[in-house]
């Protein structure tokens, strides 16, 4: 079963400041890394798909990089907003089979 | 959005007893996928689907079965729930139907599923 890891579990931070979480999973196999935002009482919903080595995504002020040789994946957050309190999710998908396995998630809360 | 509709919303059930969830979709996608999430665990895939007739298991599928008999439905089934059953369940079909590194998935809106 693949093993994928994120950290920190949570955290909490101030509206404006800016945040970063790691996703680390097996990089033997690899074939694409997601990442998902889930607020509450909501369904998760995709932000990025990152499939190349070195890849760099934005949206707005959440980015993502991309480190397939070591085995991980940073999610930024730029200027955080109450608005971006959510979990965030990485997901693993490896070569060969259509499953997407998914880590534990960053459940951030950001105070006004 | 993606036509993805769970029912029920909201089981509650005693120990023992089959429950069945389902899973409709409007997209006519191929893939199709059931997840758990529990506090501590993220998502967790139960099992999942490759068409009508195909599927197989993920990370926690004992104890679980499932059904595929048209494109639309993806049907969950607990033999016997337990207490330990007791979670959301989320279904989700890809992005656009095929598999593939850049498929995202797309969630229904999950049921909340207690066994007492």
């Amino acid at each position: 079963i693949l093993n994928v890891e994120q950290s920190p579990q949570s955290l909490h931070v101030q509206e404006g400041d800016s945040t970063n979480f790691t996703c680390s999973f097996p990089s033997s196999n690899f074939y694409a890394l997601h990442w998902y935002r889930w607020e509450t009482a909501k369904s998760p919903e995709a932000l990025f798909v990152m499939t190349l080595n070195g890849d760099e995504k934005k949206k707005g002020r959440i980015s993502a990089t991309l480190n397939t040789k070591e085995g991980y994946s940073y999610l930024y957050i730029k200027g955080s907003q109450p608005e971006d309190s959510a979990t965030y999710l990485c997901a693993l998908r490896s070569y060969n089979t259509d499953k997407l396995i998914f880590g534990t998630g960053t459940r951030l809360q950001v105070f006004p | 959005d993606a036509g993805i509709t769970q029912s029920p919303r909201h089981k509650v059930t005693e120990t023992g007893t089959p429950v069945t969830l389902r899973c409709h979709q409007t997209e006519n996608h191929r893939y199709m996928y059931w997840y758990r999430q529990d506090p501590g665990h993220g998502l967790r895939l139960i099992h999942y689907s490759y068409g009508v007739k195909d599927t197989d298991k993920g990370e926690v599928s004992d104890g679980y079965s499932v059904s595929r008999s048209k494109t639309e439905d993806f049907l969950l089934t607990l033999e016997s729930a337990t207490s330990s059953q007791t979670s959301v369940y989320f279904c989700a079909i890809s992005e656009t139907g095929r598999t593939g590194p850049n498929e995202k998935l797309f969630f229904g809106s999950g049921t909340q599923l207690s066994v007492l």
